[in-house]
């Protein structure tokens, strides 16, 4: 069983809709969970950054942890065609990047 | 803006030859940066760690005579694939921790013919 699972999709949607994307885990130890945004042949951008668990909003994008259940969301309102790409759960237990364990990503296709 | 620079984006090389691929943090130091490899459709997989004034920390099964990390400074560090092979063709990105958050240079793609 790897420690992070992520449905590689493909997920498509049309333009407006509310995308939401998973990770679940296995390491209860995990304190750090980030989201990131990658498009073809560039490196991962940080979209949402959260300690433990709960509920963090940024613009469109609300991430959620629920650690007791050991799972993750990223939920994107208002979709838009360049929100198209590939979306990465990662997670740590401590800050700094030490021992980021990474989803596979979610490809993401937002239709006009 | 970006604050992890890395530097070149694409490299087309012949098989035999290194290649050096060079990865800076913008307005910050950073003590320890991290080299990362992507296969298509997969995630990044950690090569190594990168500290600053010492020695990098492999990933088992990373050839460190092949991967060399340079960290001679707090803001470069640099990833040298030797007597490059078209096996070692990949995307490499390194990241950087600011504030600890990682931030992530733009990858560069590696071909090896």
């Amino acid at each position: 069983q790897k420690e992070v699972e992520q449905d590689p999709g493909p997920l498509s949607v049309p333009e407006g809709a509310i995308v939401s994307l998973n990770c679940t885990y296995s390491n209860s130890a995990f304190q750090y969970f980030m989201w990131y945004r990658q498009y073809s042949r560039k490196g991962p951008e940080l979209l949402m950054y959260t300690y433990s668990s709960g509920n963090k909003e940024d613009g469109r994008f609300t991430a959620q942890v629920d650690k007791s259940s050991k799972y993750i969301s990223l939920f994107i309102r208002d979709s838009q065609p360049s929100d198209s790409a590939t979306y990465l759960c990662a997670m740590s237990e401590g800050a700094g990047g030490f021992k980021t364990i990474f989803g596979a990503g979610t490809r993401l296709f937002v239709k006009a | 803006g970006a604050v992890v620079s890395q530097h070149p984006s694409r490299v087309i090389c012949k098989s035999g030859t290194s290649v050096k691929i060079e990865c800076r943090s913008l307005d910050f130091q950073a003590t320890t940066m991290f080299w990362y490899r992507q296969f298509p459709k997969q995630s990044l997989m950690l090569m190594a760690t990168s500290n600053e004034g010492s020695k990098a920390t492999y990933e088992q099964g990373v050839e460190k005579d092949k991967f060399l990390i340079n960290h001679a400074s707090l803001t470069l560090s640099t990833l040298t694939v030797t007597s490059a092979h078209p096996e070692d063709s990949s995307f490499y990105i390194c990241s950087a921790n600011k504030n600890e958050k990682l931030f992530f240079g733009s990858g560069t793609q590696l071909s090896v013919l």
